[in-house]
């Protein structure tokens, strides 16, 4: 069966500094990966998609980058964090072509 | 861009009840997706609907893919305390390419029970 893994589950980070957040998919070949973004409320706000190694798509400008170095690998990363950086950030897989997503258990962001 | 009206925002019942919540588009969506979200823990998925017309059950919680493909709705019957969290309904869109598996969420139902 396939199983999603993301770490840490809880990182405080002061203003500026750097941010790696990963995430890894196991029991599929080939799956879309996708970071999400929940601030304080509920709402998912998509902050990358990929659907295969090295390809990247943005779907919002901001402080963050994303990176597929393995097919099941997904990388979310920041050089220098900001105070709206804090939230609680998902990532998730799907397998084409049902597009049903399946979430990691989340990390919690908090930036002093 | 597509966008997902999900209602009621928020819910307070007394355990035993039954809840309903429903979502609604202007755009004509492929898929309708159900997902519970636990505090501190990423989403769920409940139910998943792909033919306009359907129904779909999972134990005590059934959901609809309107007739239109612009609407869904979630139904839980006799609820309990562990029903308590936050409910989004997504839908996929009818074209595919590089909207391909980019899920549009509503804006979520905080359900609160009561015991």
């Amino acid at each position: 069966s396939q199983t999603i893994h993301q770490w840490p589950a809880t990182l405080v980070q002061p203003v500026g500094s750097p941010l790696s957040l990963e995430c890894t998919v196991e029991g599929t070949s080939n799956p879309n990966l996708y970071w999400y973004r929940q601030a304080a409320g509920r709402g998912l706000q998509l902050l990358f998609y990929s659907v295969g190694i090295g390809q990247i798509s943005s779907e919002v400008p901001q402080n963050l980058s994303a990176s597929r170095p393995q097919d099941r690998q997904f990388i979310l990363s920041s050089k220098k964090l900001l105070l709206s950086d804090s939230g609680f950030y998902l990532c998730a897989w799907s397998v084409r072509p049902a597009g049903e997503l399946f979430f990691g258990e989340g990390s919690r962001l908090t930036v002093l | 861009g597509q966008q997902l009206n999900q209602s009621p925002q928020s819910m307070f019942i007394q355990e035993g009840e039954d809840v309903s919540m429903n979502c609604t588009s202007s755009s004509i969506f492929n898929t309708w997706l159900w997902y519970k979200q636990d505090p501190g823990e990423g989403p769920v998925l409940l139910i998943a609907l792909y033919k306009a017309g359907e129904l779909t059950s999972n134990g005590r919680l059934t959901a609809q893919f309107g007739i239109t493909r612009k609407d869904s709705f979630l139904n839980i019957s006799a609820s309990i305390p562990s029903d308590v969290g936050i409910y989004f309904c997504a839908g996929l869109p009818l074209t595919g390419g590089t909207s391909y598996g980019k899920l549009t969420f509503g804006q979520g139902t905080i359900l609160t029970v009561h015991p």
